[in-house]
């Protein structure tokens, strides 16, 4: 089972901030929080991950509480093509089966004009 | 450019006819995937391959082979599809080892449809 827990559905209008909160209370000390999305049908792509120190990368922030227990992900200029289901994972960030990607049900972000 | 490449990307095929989706990676990735996407259940494991010669199962393995001779290649296998296996598939592959750069990079899909 996926060890987060995400809204299903989220609005956002183009050009605001998206928030996208990710509850994660059972992550272990050695697991990451990993962010994708999905576009329509198109394959997974991955945005950003972290461990406990917030992280910004040209697509994305995310900022993670200090008992680690939630984190979110915030698009800050979220335009159209930002419509995608947003999954929130939490592995750990090297080869075994711990490190297998396990998607839940993702939020579903709809930006509109 | 670091790509994931699958195919074909569409593929209509009838009970019973053996068929191989292949997936090829240029990132000189240890691990690879499979997952299928059906409605409602989302993205689910089907085999995954922590480097040549080793596969495992995933959660959904059942009507699927894998096989990995070669660390850029995992095709994916169905001996005798059935419509149930009607889905969208996906291969995924990322490094094995610790540190940055761990994040999986995602094929474009294979639609599959068993009549």
């Amino acid at each position: 089972d996926a060890k987060t827990t995400q809204p299903t559905s989220m609005d956002c209008a183009e050009g605001r901030a998206a928030n996208l909160p990710c509850n994660h209370s059972t992550i272990s000390g050695n697991e990451y929080v990993y962010w994708y999305r999905q576009i329509h049908s198109q394959g997974p792509q991955y945005i950003i991950h972290g461990l406990k120190n917030n992280e910004t990368n040209e697509m994305a922030s995310l900022i993670i509480t200090e008992d680690r227990k939630s984190s979110t992900l915030i698009l800050p200029h979220a335009t159209l093509r930002d419509t995608a289901v947003y999954y929130c994972i939490v592995r750990v960030n090297y080869g075994g089966s711990q490190g297998n990607l396990i998607f839940g049900k993702g939020t579903k972000l709809s930006v509109k004009p | 450019e670091a790509q994931v490449t699958q195919n074909p990307r569409y593929l209509i095929t009838v009970t019973g006819k053996k068929l191989t989706v292949t997936c090829s990676q240029n990132m000189n990735h240890e691990y690879m995937s499979w997952y299928r996407q059906d409605p409602g259940l989302g993205l689910r494991q089907i085999y995954y391959s922590m480097n040549v010669e080793v596969t495992d199962k995933g959660d959904v393995p059942e009507g699927y082979k894998v096989s990995r001779k070669e660390k850029r290649n995992f095709p994916l296998i169905l001996e005798s599809p059935s419509p149930n296996q009607t889905s969208l598939y996906f291969c995924a592959s990322r490094t094995a080892h610790r540190g940055l750069g761990t994040e999986a990079f995602f094929g474009q899909g294979t639609r599959l449809t068993v009549v």
